[in-house]
């Protein structure tokens, strides 16, 4: 059964920092990974795919890495804003799409 | 733009009705996917399904059915409401490949009373 752990749960950092958000998964015969965020009250947002057969994957001020042998995938922020204040969810795309239990940032101006 | 949509983003129903959770997607994708949502558990995969007629069930199906008869459109049932399933609803699909990214709808926030 894949089980999916992110770490840290909450993290509260001053604007201007860089983050990394960690996401592990037991089952790595994965498609891809991807992260996701999610404003409170509002439905998910996608923000990196990652292929199963990539290493990294940039957008903008993200950049999400991943390590299928062993189990790992790392959201690097660059430059926090406080609208990065959000959940922060991963999803390794296996055969049942088990989600991570979150990490919630929040970013102080 | 994939778009999946969600029967209704608010539901107030009595203790032991039957409800109906409709989600349907206008992309042709194979997969579709009910999740709840509560504060402090994440998201929990309910059921879900790669094909017509076929569904999985994922990691707390108990008290819940799903039906899916077209392609299009993947619905969970609660045979008898409880309060103990008051929750965010959301529903997602995907196509089966690689690069497929999972796209989902705006949840249905359900009340038990």
């Amino acid at each position: 059964k894949q089980e999916v752990t992110q770490i840290p749960a909450a993290l509260s950092v001053p604007e201007g920092e860089n983050l990394v958000l960690n996401c592990s998964f037991t089952d790595s015969a994965i498609y891809n990974l991807q992260w996701f965020r999610q404003d409170p009250g509002k439905g998910l947002t996608s923000l990196l795919l990652i292929q199963s057969s990539q290493r990294e994957q940039t957008s903008g001020r993200l950049n999400a890495s991943l390590d299928k042998s062993s189990g790992r995938s790392t959201l690097y922020i660059a430059a926090s804003q406080p609208g990065d204040s959000a959940t922060y969810l991963c999803l390794p795309g296996t055969y049942k799409y088990i989600f991570g239990t979150g990490t919630r940032l929040k970013v102080l101006a | 733009d994939v778009k999946v949509t969600q029967s209704s983003r608010y539901l107030v129903k009595r203790t032991g009705e039957k409800v109906f959770l409709e989600c349907v997607q206008d992309m042709d994708h194979e997969n579709m996917f009910w999740y709840r949502q509560d504060p402090g558990l994440g998201l929990r995969l309910i059921y879900f399904s790669y094909d017509v007629k076929m569904k999985e069930k994922g990691d707390i199906p108990e008290g819940y059915s799903v039906s899916r008869e077209k392609k299009e459109r993947f619905s969970l049932i609660l045979e008898s409401a409880s309060t103990n399933q008051t929750s965010m609803y959301l529903c997602a699909s995907t196509r089966i490949g690689s690069q497929e990214t999972q796209y989902f709808g705006p949840g249905t926030r359900l009340l038990v009373l």
